[in-house]
C-alpha cells in the first residue's frame, strides 16, 4: 500500500533555530501534501497545502513567513519552522493524496521539542 | 468554512460492549467522512469511511452510519477488544480530489477488561 515517511521523526533544538521536517512519498507520486499539526491531547488542525511546483496554500492563522513549505518534487515536501520558540513544539504530521484516496495517507509525524 | 464537533470527549465501555462516538458537521456539501484511530504518539490510521451517498458502512465490528439530512454520522464499535483502546478522531471534507481534512476534537475509548 501507499507510504508516506518523515524525518527526522523527533527533533530538540534551542529557540531561535529554524528546524526542517520532511516529507515523503515512497511508492507513489503526490501532487498534494498536507501539513497538519497537533498539540498534546488535542486534534489535528491543518497549517496548509502543498502543491508540487506552486506555492502552498495556508490556514487562517497560520504564518506563511513562519512556516515555509516547499514541494519541489513528486515525491517530497518540506516544512520549515523558522526561528522556533517554545509554543512551536507540537507533533507534524503529514499527509499525501495518492490517486483518488480522499484525505490521504498519513506520515508517522515529527515531534518537535523547542527548549 | 466547515467545523465538525465529535462526542463525547472521553468514553469507557466494559470488554464485550458496543461503543458509539457522533460527529456532527456544518458544511452540507462535504461529502466524505473518515474515522481515524489515533495511538499515543502515532500517526492516525483509518479505520472507515463512508462517502455521502452512502448511509452506512460496515467492517466486521466497525460501522459508521450518515444522516445528511442532520448532517451526523457516528462510528459504532461492537465486541470491543482492549486493543480498540485509542483516540478516535472523525473528519469531514468537501469536492472532488486532492481533500483537505476536518478534524473533529477526538474520543478518548477505553476499554475496561
Amino acid at each position: 500500500g501507499a507510504v508516506v515517511s518523515q524525518h527526522p521523526s523527533r527533533v530538540i533544538c534551542k529557540s531561535g533555530t529554524s528546524v526542517k521536517i520532511e516529507c515523503r512519498s515512497l511508492d507513489f507520486q503526490a501532487t498534494t501534501m498536507f501539513w497538519y499539526r497537533q498539540f498534546p491531547k488535542q486534534s489535528l488542525m491543518l497549517m496548509a497545502t502543498s502543491n508540487e511546483g506552486s506555492k502552498a496554500t495556508y490556514e487562517q492563522g497560520v504564518e506563511k513567513d513562519k512556516f515555509l513549505i516547499n514541494h519541489a518534487s513528486l515525491t517530497l515536501s518540506t516544512l520549515t519552522v523558522t526561528s522556533a520558540h517554545p509554543e512551536d513544539s507540537s507533533f507534524y504530521i503529514c499527509s499525501a493524496r495518492e490517486g483518488r484516496t480522499s484525505g490521504g495517507v498519513f506520515g508517522p509525524g515529527t515531534r518537535l521539542t523547542v527548549l | 468554512g466547515e467545523n465538525v464537533e465529535q462526542h463525547p470527549s472521553t468514553l469507557s465501555v466494559q470488554e464485550g460492549d458496543s461503543a458509539v462516538i457522533k460527529c456532527t458537521y456544518s458544511d452540507s456539501a462535504s461529502n466524505y467522512f473518515p474515522w481515524y484511530k489515533q495511538e499515543l504518539g502515532k500517526r492516525p490510521q483509518l479505520i472507515i469511511d463512508i462517502r455521502s451517498n452512502v448511509g452506512e458502512k460496515k467492517d466486521q465490528r466497525i460501522a459508521v452510519t450518515l444522516n445528511k439530512t442532520a448532517k451526523h454520522f457516528s462510528l459504532h464499535i461492537t465486541e470491543t477488544q482492549p486493543e480498540d483502546s485509542a483516540v478516535y478522531f472523525c473528519a469531514a471534507s468537501w469536492g472532488v480530489g486532492a481533500q483537505k481534512l476536518v478534524f473533529g476534537q477526538g474520543t478518548r475509548l477505553t476499554i475496561n477488561p
